[in-house]
């Protein structure tokens, strides 16, 4: 059992570079999220998707653009990346709150350096 | 406006002494109060969790203490262990439809020495 599965896991960019992290989950969760953590400023949300074909904006959308292609899959787009997307980006997913609470699973990360 | 904060920012502990981090939230809407574990290099995962009317909850050595009046809650590490070294993010919940969307703290990074 796999969990949440994160490609690449390394990734370096140049300015106004274009490029997709992919994610797939085989626990058949409803939900998927990305975020991105940066030293000081904790894990925020860039997108979520309460369910296939569904996606919203979260704190940090700008510069973004997600897929979700069905239940497993969701994908982040840097359509120009930028020197300030340099990050790690996590994505995650859960079941519904009828199974627990709001508790996530996360996929081991991508580090993606802009410069 | 950050609406869970924690401190403080680094934790430098002996081994074997205690680990004590501290969260505040602002939202009273929020129904669930989950700790995350961090090792380098890896994703976060759940450690432990509080819903809010239960004052305190224990799993091993690791408690939450929680305080509704204040906003408060906190994990207390007992026993501190070098594998316990790690960054921890305290984190709330709130429903969204049939799921969740949690907000996450800044983090802090435990360091125990040995």
């Amino acid at each position: 059992n796999a969990g949440v599965t994160q490609t690449p896991k390394f990734q370096v960019l140049k300015t106004g570079q274009s490029m997709t992290l992919q994610c797939a989950q085989d626990m058949n969760h409803n939900s998927m999220y990305w975020y991105r953590q940066d030293p000081g400023m904790g894990l925020r949300l860039i997108y979520y998707s309460a369910s296939e074909g569904t996606t919203d904006k979260g704190e940090v959308p700008n510069g973004y653009n997600v897929s979700r292609l069905n239940k497993r899959e969701f994908s982040l787009r840097l359509e120009s990346a930028a020197p300030s997307q340099t990050s790690v980006y996590f994505c995650a997913s859960s079941p519904p709150r009828t199974v627990n609470t709001g508790e996530l699973f996360f996929g081991e990360g991508s580090r993606l350096t802009v410069l | 406006q950050q609406q869970v904060k924690q401190s403080p920012q680094s934790l430098i502990v002996q081994k074997g002494g205690i680990s004590i981090i501290n969260c505040a939230y602002e939202n009273t809407a929020f129904d669930y109060f989950p700790w995350y574990q961090q090792f380098p290099g890896k994703g976060p995962a759940l450690l432990i969790a509080i819903r809010p009317d239960v004052s305190e909850k224990k799993e091993g050595r690791f408690t939450i203490s929680f305080n509704k009046s204040a906003k408060q809650f906190s994990l207390h590490i007992m026993d501190s262990q070098p594998g316990d070294s790690a960054t921890y993010f305290c984190a709330a919940s709130i429903p969204a439809g049939a799921n969740s969307k949690l907000t996450f703290g800044k983090g802090i990074t435990l360091s125990v020495r040995p």
